[in-house]
């Protein structure tokens, strides 16, 4: 079990360029999450999937946002025209999708800036 | 839905004092209650969970807290704070059938030599 790990820690791009980040969870996990969290404020959920399925989506993720999971493994968070309010800590978390408590393992995050 | 308030964005003890973090929620349907620590520069490390069962949870690192649903608090302490408990701690809201956490907007607890 080597936890939670994302790619890449840091990412700085100026604005209008696209960013890509991966998630690679704990391996038995089916359930990912991603999070987005500005300075001051706790983490704010974007979206999730069971598996490949991307099954909520919030209406934070705007159009410019997308999320794939396509084998049920490895997800990434694509932005495209990226606008400085992007700028944030972007976490992903997985999760064994047992009945009951859902309990959720962060990752360290990546960190976007954009100039 | 649900909710959650951490009331003091910045707390300061001394080392070896009593640390209270407050969280209170709102929820509609039994909730399930998690406190987690962000170390900076690092992700979130759960610190314990409240699944309905006893009311007292006993966490990580000499952490607790007490779900009071009459109150509708769950206050996280620590009898004797350490400098290693310097940190942002989160208190998250989530229920059964429900997947997304949702989080306070956390507590920087600094620790005084």
């Amino acid at each position: 079990d080597t936890g939670v790990s994302q790619d890449p820690r840091h990412k700085i791009t100026k604005r209008g360029q696209n960013v890509t980040f991966r998630c690679d969870p704990i391996s038995e996990h089916n359930r990912l999450y991603w999070y987005r969290q500005t300075l001051g404020q706790g983490p704010e959920f974007l979206t999730y999937f069971q598996n490949e399925a991307q099954l909520e989506k919030s209406r934070l993720l705007s159009d410019r946002f997308s999320a794939e999971r396509p084998k049920g493994s490895f997800s990434t968070l694509e932005i495209q025209r990226t606008e400085q309010g992007d700028s944030a800590m972007y976490l992903c978390a997985s999760s064994a999708g047992l009945a009951g408590v859902n309990i959720q393992y962060f990752g360290a995050g990546t960190r976007l800036s954009v100039l | 839905a649900q909710s959650v308030t951490q009331l003091g964005s910045h707390v300061s003890v001394s080392e070896g004092a009593l640390v209270l973090l407050r969280c209170n929620y709102s929820s509609s349907v039994p909730p399930y209650l998690f406190w987690y620590v962000q170390y900076p520069n690092q992700g979130l490390q759960l610190l314990l969970k409240y699944t309905s069962a006893a009311t007292l949870v006993k966490g990580i690192n000499g952490f607790e807290a007490e779900f009071k649903k009459s109150e509708t608090s769950f206050h996280l302490t620590k009898p004797s704070a350490h400098m290693s408990d310097a940190a942002e701690y989160f208190c998250a809201v989530s229920t059964s059938g429900t997947y997304k956490y949702i989080f306070g907007t956390g507590t920087r607890l600094k620790v005084l030599a």
